[in-house]
Order: structure tokens, then C-alpha cells, then sequence
């Protein structure tokens, strides 16, 4: 089946420093891509997504590149502050032409900014 | 604002009760998903309804039941039939089937066994 993978966390750096988090997926078809966002205690909120080859998503200074052949979706950041520190989770949505099931998520990495 | 509502916040359930989960969005969305969230574990999918009066199971749906009786409520029993109730329980919507939607979140409710 489908599946997501993401580097395991947590991940600590300081303010102003340059953030990758890794994810990488396994799917039969050619997925959606999505990076979610969760702060303590709240929902996931959508940080950006891909639909396509090569697309980029990008949002807040986040950007992420949707990857064919290294079916790679890594996320990045140039310079992070302290706001950003939470749960970021790597997803993938399939669309089999009888309607999209749900989100097949990876396990989320945990970011720590430190000040 | 538009958005998707769940409530409570907090639940606790004694065992073998059954206890209901509120949904509501005001996003006119078609579909509409309840996820599970444990510590250290991404969301799982429990169940998932493309359009009123039809729902599917997801990968984890065995303690569990719904409803979509009207499109703005997608309400979860979880049953004394869930040996492993506590967790996070996540519900979303998303426009349509369309697999390049994203799905947006309501806040989480919290159930813990007492």
C-alpha cells in the first residue's frame, strides 16, 4: 500500500538556521503531496502542497518540490524562528478515479527552535 | 469564519460506554474524514464519507461507527467494542473527491478512559 516516510525527530536548531525535514513516500499511482503543521494541542493546519511533477509548494517562507524520480518531498525553511517550532507531518493523497480515500500520513517530526 | 467544529474538547468514557464525537463544517465541503492520532504515531484513518448517506471504512475502523445524515455533520460513536480508545481524534473535510484537495482540520477532541 501506500506509504509515507519522514525523518525522525526531534529536531533541534537554532533561530535563524537552515531547516530541511526529509519524506519520502511509496505509492502505486502518482499522489498529492501535502506538509502539514501542528501546534500543541490543536489540528493540523495545511502548510502547502503539490499536485505534479516538479510543482513547488511554498507558503510562510516553507518550500517543498515534488520529486518523481527520487519520490522524494522534502521540506525547507532558510531561516526558522522560535514561532515555528511543532509537529510538521508529510502526506500523500491518491485519486482513483472513483473517488480520493483519505490522507496516508507519515509520523510527524517533532521541531524544536531554540532562541 | 468558516471552519469545522469539534466538540468536546475533552472526553472521558467508563468502560463499556459508548460515547459520541461532534463534527460540523460550514465549508459546504462533500467529504468529510475522522483520523485517529496516537503519541509517536502519524494520523490513521478511521472513516471517511464522500457524500451524505454514504461513508466507507478507513484502515482502522473495527470499535467504531458513523453517521452522515446531513453534509455539514459527520458525528463518531466509538464503542465499547474499542479496547484502546484514548487518543486523539481528528476530523476533516475536504471540497470534493478530488485527490489534489487538500483536507482542512477541525481542533481535536481528546478521549481518555476513566
Amino acid at each position: 500500500g501506500d506509504s509515507v516516510t519522514q525523518m525522525e525527530g526531534p529536531v533541534t536548531l537554532s533561530e535563524e538556521a537552515f531547516l530541511t525535514i526529509n519524506c519520502t513516500y511509496t505509492a502505486t499511482g502518482y499522489p498529492s503531496l501535502f506538509w502539514y503543521v501542528q501546534y500543541p494541542g490543536e489540528g493540523l493546519q495545511l502548510l502547502l502542497k503539490a499536485t505534479k511533477a516538479d510543482d513547488k509548494g511554498s507558503n510562510k517562507g516553507f518550500e517543498a518540490t515534488y520529486r518523481k524520480e527520487t519520490t522524494s518531498f522534502h521540506l525547507e525553511k532558510g531561516s526558522v524562528q522560535v514561532s515555528d517550532s511543532a509537529v510538521y507531518f508529510c502526506a500523500l493523497r491518491m485519486y482513483s478515479g472513483g473517488g480520493a480515500d483519505g490522507l496516508t500520513f507519515g509520523k510527524g517530526t517533532h521541531l524544536i527552535i531554540q532562541p | 469564519d468558516g471552519g469545522i467544529t469539534q466538540s468536546p474538547k475533552y472526553l472521558f468514557r467508563k468502560e463499556g460506554q459508548n460515547v459520541t464525537l461532534s463534527c460540523e463544517q460550514n465549508l459546504n465541503h462533500d467529504a468529510m474524514y475522522w483520523y485517529r492520532q496516537d503519541p509517536g504515531q502519524g494520523l490513521r484513518l478511521i472513516y471517511y464519507s464522500q457524500i451524505v448517506n454514504d461513508f466507507q471504512k478507513g484502515d482502522i475502523a473495527e470499535g467504531y461507527s458513523v453517521s452522515r445524515e446531513k453534509k455539514e455533520s459527520f458525528p463518531l460513536t466509538v464503542t465499547s467494542a474499542q479496547k484502546n480508545p484514548t487518543a486523539f481524534y481528528l476530523c476533516a473535510s475536504s471540497v470534493d473527491r478530488g485527490g489534489n484537495q487538500p483536507q482542512h482540520f477541525g481542533d481535536g477532541t481528546r478521549l481518555s478512559i476513566l
